[in-house]
């Protein structure tokens, strides 16, 4: 099935800095790429997603990039603001499903005042 | 729009008992909705997907006499977990696609948080 690897685990970043995480995937199918911000405690929310027809998307502060020749995408956080500070997972389709998705292991972000 | 709600916020049962979590969406009709558990410190880890009106896939290494999922109308989907065991004890979380909104997009619950004493 689809695996998708997400990195760093952790990632610590002065206020004002930017964050970058990325995330690999398997299945060259894929087509739909989107991005979760979770609170401790709190339910994930979709910030950011990107399909494949696309290269780059942004959103104010936060991008996605795509490189499908590489099966990898990265989430892009410029400015960043202790409120950033959260659990981010990367998603991809699941193999054989255009429904189902498959969640990275996350990145505990903290933006440091 | 699509907002999805899920009751209860939080439960503690005793070891043995059945507890029913509810997943409703709120402003649209979900022909789909995923349930996923969450442990501490986790990813999500998908459990099943409940679609309207037929019976729910389960992944591999879920018991689905165990967990039972019901998807009885296009607004509401429930997750029994019957017999629970300390084990259990987890966050869990359902999520709800609307596809005459966005295709691909889940929308996810608050999370019920079950501890089984």
């Amino acid at each position: 099935g689809e695996n998708v690897e997400q990195h760093p685990s952790t990632l610590s970043v002065q206020e004002g800095d930017s964050a970058v995480i990325k995330c690999t995937y398997s299945d060259s199918a894929s087509n739909y790429f989107p991005w979760y911000k979770q609170e401790l405690g709190k339910r994930p929310q979709l910030i950011i997603d990107i399909r494949s027809n696309v290269g780059e998307k942004k959103d104010q502060r936060i991008a996605v990039t795509l490189n499908k020749t590489a099966k990898h995408f990265s989430l892009h956080i410029t400015e960043t603001q202790p409120e950033d500070s959260a659990v981010y997972f990367c998603a991809a389709p699941k193999t054989g499903s255009a429904r189902q998705l498959t969640f990275g292991s996350g990145t505990q972000l903290t933006v440091l005042p | 729009g699509a907002v999805v709600s899920q009751h209860p916020s939080w439960v503690i049962c005793k070891s043995g008992t059945s507890v029913k979590i509810e997943c409703r969406s709120l402003d649209f009709q979900a022909t789909t909705m995923f349930w996923y558990r969450q442990f501490p410190k986790q990813s999500l880890m998908l459990m099943a997907t409940s679609n309207e009106g037929s019976k729910a896939t389960y992944e591999q290494g879920v018991e689905k006499d165990k967990f039972l999922i019901n998807h009885a109308s296009l607004t509401l989907s429930t997750l029994t977990v019957t017999s629970a065991h300390p084990e259990d004890s987890s966050f869990y979380i359902c999520s709800a696609r609307a596809p005459e909104l966005v295709w691909d997009t889940q929308y996810f619950g608050p999370g019920t948080r079950l501890t089984v004493l």
